[in-house]
């Protein structure tokens, strides 16, 4: 079956304790995005890869990192989390076009994060 | 860089009836505006996406309008269903694609029976 997969689904810590949330896709997409989700702010895009050891900022980078050394995989990284990183984080992917344009992004089913 | 208004941010409405939902860009170089829709505990889903060249697209009961000279683009949903209840957001890119979406805040849609 076709699908992102991320993990884990659900995830207590505490400030300052390193964690990373595993995204991973089987559909041998080029394109991969990491988003965050928060009340009334709708989804914000932290990271985005448009292939293997491309990554580049989104519009919430700071306090996060990610790395893209194979195709599939597209780890979340929060080295020293807070609790305003406490949200809602969600992996996307997309095949690119032959044009070199992305569409349709498949989301995955999201990590509920609480930092305490 | 681009920031997207999105309104209103609740719209309720009856079984059958239209529900429009509104956004509006700053960045005149954005050129694809695709909309999601997220039912409640689950990922957001592509409904429909258009692009500038476009001024209308439609599927089935879904259709989104765009204006570029004034920098707004709508969602119209026809003869609504209690399964359309949602929260819906538009988006809008700069890029061609949908590489580095910036999202409105959504619109919590609610379909009365």
């Amino acid at each position: 079956e076709a699908q992102v997969t991320q993990n884990p689904r659900y995830l207590i810590t505490v400030t300052g304790k390193k964690l990373t949330v595993t995204c991973s896709q089987n559909m041998n997409h080029e394109y991969m995005s990491w988003y965050r989700q928060d009340p009334g702010l709708g989804l914000r895009q932290i990271y985005y890869s448009m292939n293997v050891e491309v990554t580049d900022k989104g519009d919430v980078p700071e306090g996060y990192k990610v790395s893209r050394k194979e195709k599939r995989n597209f780890p979340l990284i929060l080295e020293s989390p807070s609790p305003n990183q406490t949200s809602l984080y969600f992996c996307a992917s997309s095949p690119t076009w032959v044009s070199g344009v992305i569409e349709t992004q498949y989301f995955g089913p999201g990590t509920r994060l609480l930092v305490l | 860089g681009e920031n997207v208004e999105q309104h209103p941010s609740t719209l309720s409405v009856q079984e059958g009836d239209s529900a429009v939902i509104k956004c509006t860009y700053s960045d005149s170089a954005s050129n694809y505006f695709p909309w999601y829709k997220q039912e409640l505990g689950k990922r957001p889903q592509l409904i429909i996406d258009i692009r500038s060249n476009v001024g209308e697209k439609k599927d089935q009961r879904i259709a989104v309008t765009l204006n570029k000279t004034a920098k707004h683009f709508s969602l119209h949903i026809t003869e609504t269903q209690p399964e359309d209840s949602a929260v819906y957001f538009c988006a809008a890119s700069t890029q061609g694609g949908s590489e580095k979406l910036v999202f409105g805040k959504g619109t919590k849609l609610t379909v009365n029976p």
